[in-house]
């Protein structure tokens, strides 16, 4: 069964310092994307980052890149040069298939990221 | 141009009641998703509407049923509440033509069962 699992369920860091928050999932499945959401107290769920199992280069946007480790199952999102603005939970998931953006999302259990001034 | 859009923003009901929530997908996306995150979770798939038919369902009861009109806007309806209910319920929406990356979502409506 698919399954995100994501170990740490909070992390400091300093503003302006770099912080990793971890992720593994499993699947039986070939084809795959791995995603990473943030979401602020507020609720909505806002995309960061996403990586196709196919995809040979570690995905980057902007502050954020994917760490991703296909044999070992994991896919760790990186956040450099930290803001007070990140704080806030981040959220692993993965959806099965490639390519298209249908089909649901399986959610980990989130991280919540505080920065420290 | 609008993102998603929920509605209401928080809602109180009480035990044995019926609620719906309403979504409004993203202009040029035609594909509605529903999720429901408990306090302390992460969201969980409910299921899918396209082209006003559920396309996909997670394991949630018969009580939980949903509905997509022709503008591609959403209803989830929750009969016979129960305190377990009590969640954030987030729509995301998407296009089968989108990439992979492509599912957005809106901010969630609060609701209390008491």
């Amino acid at each position: 069964a698919q399954k995100i699992t994501q170990t740490q369920p909070g992390m400091f860091v300093q503003e302006k310092e770099a912080v990793t928050l971890d992720c593994t999932y499993d699947t039986s499945d070939q084809s795959y994307g791995l995603f990473w959401y943030k979401q602020p107290s507020s609720g909505e769920m806002i995309f960061l980052i996403y990586q196709g199992s196919y995809d040979e280069q570690n995905a980057t946007e902007g502050r954020y890149s994917l760490n991703f480790q296909k044999a070992r199952k994991s896919a760790n999102l990186v956040i450099s040069a930290s803001q007070l603005g990140d704080s806030a939970m981040y959220f692993c998931a993965m959806r099965e298939g490639y390519g298209g953006s249908q089909g649901n999302l399986i959610f980990g259990k989130g991280t919540k990221l505080s920065v420290k001034p | 141009d609008a993102g998603v859009t929920q509605s209401p923003t928080h809602l109180i009901k009480t035990r044995g009641q019926q609620v719906t929530l309403r979504c409004s997908p993203k202009s040029g996306h035609d594909t509605v998703s529903w999720y429901q995150q408990a306090l302390g979770q992460g969201p969980q798939f409910i299921f899918q509407y396209y082209e006003e038919e559920e396309r996909q369902r997670g394991n949630f009861p018969d009580r939980f049923s949903g509905h997509q009109f022709p503008n591609y806007s959403s209803e989830l309806n929750v009969n016979a509440l129960l305190l377990g209910d009590s969640a954030l319920y987030l729509c995301a929406s998407s296009f089968p033509g989108g990439a992979a990356y492509e599912q957005y979502f809106g901010p969630g409506t609060r609701l209390t069962v008491t």
